[in-house]
């Protein structure tokens, strides 16, 4: 069964560095999406990605945070100075275009647990 | 916004009981109801979906029931198995769009 994968698992970090996670979305889908939980907490919508840009954001996702898609399989999230509040499981998310049915079928990757000191 | 609310936080029950869990969704236009499986170092997988112009669904032993007037959908599990052990999570969407999660329950089914 076709399935997102994602790099690092778990990433420990200090405080103001730069971290990049990684996900490899599902080969046919178009939709990317980035989610974070932090410990405890609701999963929550940070930017979905379609057709090489960012297609809506969440207030979470403020100038500190970027995604791209550098090649035709890697989607990243990259944060440029690294809060304590932060921390949290990162997962990515692909979806197909499903127009007729107007639903928004999400296959999720493993996370990437980001802990910053 | 859209905000979701899911109850109980923490659900335990014996092997072969009945599970329910609960959520409630505050924007009216929300249309697309899904529910996520997560299993300890896996991420959140899809289980059973809802659209609003039907009011159940069923597969196999789980079930969804939406009520759009209340606004709530709850989850059914019947004949509870261990593997069902996991956290669900409720979601809800308008027709494309992000999906907005409940907190989550944390289901443990004793043998």
């Amino acid at each position: 069964e076709p399935e997102v994968t994602q790099t690092p698992s778990h990433q420990v970090t200090q405080m103001g560095q730069e971290v990049i996670l990684r996900c490899v979305p599902i080969s046919n889908h178009l939709y990317f999406y980035w989610y974070r939980q932090i410990l405890g907490q609701k999963v929550e919508f940070l930017v979905s990605f379609y057709n090489n840009e960012i297609s809506e954001k969440s207030e979470i996702f403020d100038d500190q945070f970027s995604v791209e898609r550098p090649d035709g399989s890697n989607f990243t999230l990259k944060i440029r100075s690294t809060k304590l509040e932060d921390s949290a499981m990162y997962f990515c998310a692909s979806s197909e275009i499903l127009a007729a049915s107007g639903a928004n079928v999400l296959t999720f990757g493993a996370g990437s647990r980001l802990t910053v000191l | 916004g859209e905000n979701v609310e899911q109850h109980p936080s923490t659900l335990s029950v014996q092997e072969g009981d009945s599970a329910v869990i609960k959520c409630t969704y505050s924007d009216s236009a929300s249309n697309y109801f899904p529910w996520y499986k997560q299993e300890l170092g896996k991420g959140p997988q899809l289980i059973i979906d809802i659209r609003s112009n039907v009011g159940e669904k069923k597969d196999q032993r789980i079930a969804v029931t939406l009520n759009k007037t209340a606004k709530h959908f709850s989850l059914h599990i019947t004949e509870t198995q261990p593997e069902d052990s996991a956290v669900y999570f409720c979601a809800a969407s308008i027709r494309w769009s992000t999906l907005t999660f409940g907190k989550g329950t944390m289901l443990l089914v004793s043998p």
